[in-house]
């Protein structure tokens, strides 16, 4: 099942902070953040497993809520370079990921 | 270390016919996942194959068919084209035999236009 994600846009000045969020309505394995800027292939920002264990960038956070299935990215101080959709993908039992429609952040100078 | 390519860039076909796309995995990677993204929506897995088996499907009809080469290389063949057909369609890469545990490596995609 497609996890949600919210909000599925928002506009934000340079400098400002934003978070994204994603849930799921089953039991997560791992949750993986993605973003995607228009006519380019999606590049990869962190996983996150369950247990705690997190790969990623190093400006790039994120939190798992196992118990919730729900997972948090948060994008502080915001460069024009951070426009982009930002997609979460979720894997369960089967392992293999299920992504969200996706956030559509625009950063404006 | 070179990085994930797919061919072609674009495709015209039309209802009923075949086609197939390719993919070409970074070195080392001995995982490939196929995704279709329609406009506006988040990539919807079609299936993986870890070497050379497919070892992971999603919800999409056997006209959906994949193969992967000894040589990083994979291919997506879709019989029977439908009009729904048409979208962006990404492979990604990623090493090891659990891809919901790595970092996967998209290509550029191959955007399909079925008229």
């Amino acid at each position: 099942q497609q996890p949600v994600q919210s909000p599925q846009a928002v506009i934000l000045r340079e400098g400002e902070d934003a978070v994204i969020n994603c849930s799921s309505s089953k039991a997560l394995y791992s949750v993986h953040w993605y973003r995607q800027k228009h006519g380019e292939a999606p590049v990869f920002l962190m996983i996150l497993l369950k247990g705690g264990e997190q790969k990623g960038h190093d400006k790039i956070s994120a939190s798992f809520n196992e118990k919730k299935q729900q997972s948090s990215l948060y994008l502080t101080a915001s460069q024009l370079s951070y426009s982009g959709t930002y997609f979460c993908g979720t894997s369960g039992s089967a392992r293999q990921l299920t992504f969200g429609s996706g956030t559509q952040l625009t950063v404006l100078p | 270390e070179t990085g994930v390519t797919q061919s072609p860039t674009h495709l015209i076909k039309t209802r009923g016919q075949q086609v197939t796309l390719r993919c070409s995995s970074q070195s080392g990677h001995n995982t490939v996942s196929w995704y279709q993204q329609a406009l506006g929506q988040g990539p919807q897995f079609i299936f993986q194959y870890y070497r050379e088996e497919e070892n992971g499907r999603g919800n999409f009809p056997p006209r959906f068919s994949g193969l992967q080469f000894p040589n990083y290389s994979s291919e997506l063949n879709v019989n029977a084209l439908e009009l729904d057909d048409s979208a962006l369609y990404l492979c990604a890469s990623s090493p090891g035999r659990d891809s919901s545990y790595n970092e996967q490596f998209f290509g550029p995609g191959t955007r399909l236009t079925v008229l």
